[in-house]
């Protein structure tokens, strides 16, 4: 079946100019993560949604960062005024939920380059 | 904080090498541990997990079992392949809150030679 897709793969922007990222999980997935990888801090932790719950955002590493996911599928990534230090790639991760929670499948991310 | 520590690379193999990549943890509680691996130019895929201590993972020739009194999950390889070549991350699921998200280490590239 269909994996988890991301769009746009690539993004190049301007400092100070908001972008977004989305996520298209795997069907039936109710768990979805985004993470960050980046040269100089590795694999991180951004944020996680669950169902209906409270979404964990406990990694989002400021308040220009923020996402939602909407009707429990897919999910937007938006980062306001873009730094430089922004530039990663941004993962996207998904899980069945109730049944398996660790068993994350990932897309192929979004590069961002921010000029 | 839960936290995950794996050598530092490049590896560099000959084909059919025996391969040991090494990983080890810390965590409060009783986490999951995953290794994936990313291809060149790929996502990150799953390669094994185990849940708890003494499971072993294995896949694709692949082997890495959960060692809870070292705090380790080394993967190992009996014959490399150069297709093996990619980047190897090692994760742990932190459940000691309710989002199991992945922890992982700083990851090891693995560059086997014909």
């Amino acid at each position: 079946g269909a994996g988890v897709s991301q769009s746009p793969s690539n993004k190049v922007t301007e400092k100070g100019k908001d972008v977004e990222l989305r996520c298209d999980p795997i069907s039936g997935h109710t768990a979805l993560y985004w993470y960050r990888q980046s040269l100089g801090q590795g694999l991180e932790f951004l944020i996680y949604f669950q169902g209906n719950s409270a979404p964990d955002k406990s990694g989002l590493p400021s308040d220009r960062f923020s996402a939602e996911r909407t009707g429990g599928s897919v999910s937007t990534l938006t980062i306001q005024r873009t730094q430089q230090e922004d530039s990663a790639v941004y993962l996207c991760a998904s899980s069945l939920g109730a049944s398996d929670f660790e068993t994350q499948y990932f897309g192929p991310g979004t590069r961002l380059l921010v000029l | 904080g839960d936290s995950v520590t794996q050598m530092e690379g490049p590896v560099t193999l000959s084909e059919e090498a025996f391969l040991t990549i090494n990983c080890t943890y810390t965590a409060t509680g009783y986490p999951s541990l995953f290794w994936y691996v990313q291809y060149p130019g790929e996502g990150l895929q799953l390669l094994l997990k185990a849940t708890k201590a003494d499971d072993k993972g294995s896949n694709k020739g692949f082997e890495a079992t959960y060692r809870k009194e070292t705090t380790s999950f080394h993967l190992e390889k009996g014959s490399v392949q150069v297709s093996d070549s990619a980047v190897y991350f090692c994760a742990l699921s932190g459940r000691m809150d309710s989002s199991y998200k992945l922890i992982f280490g700083s990851g090891t590239r693995l560059l086997v030679r014909p």
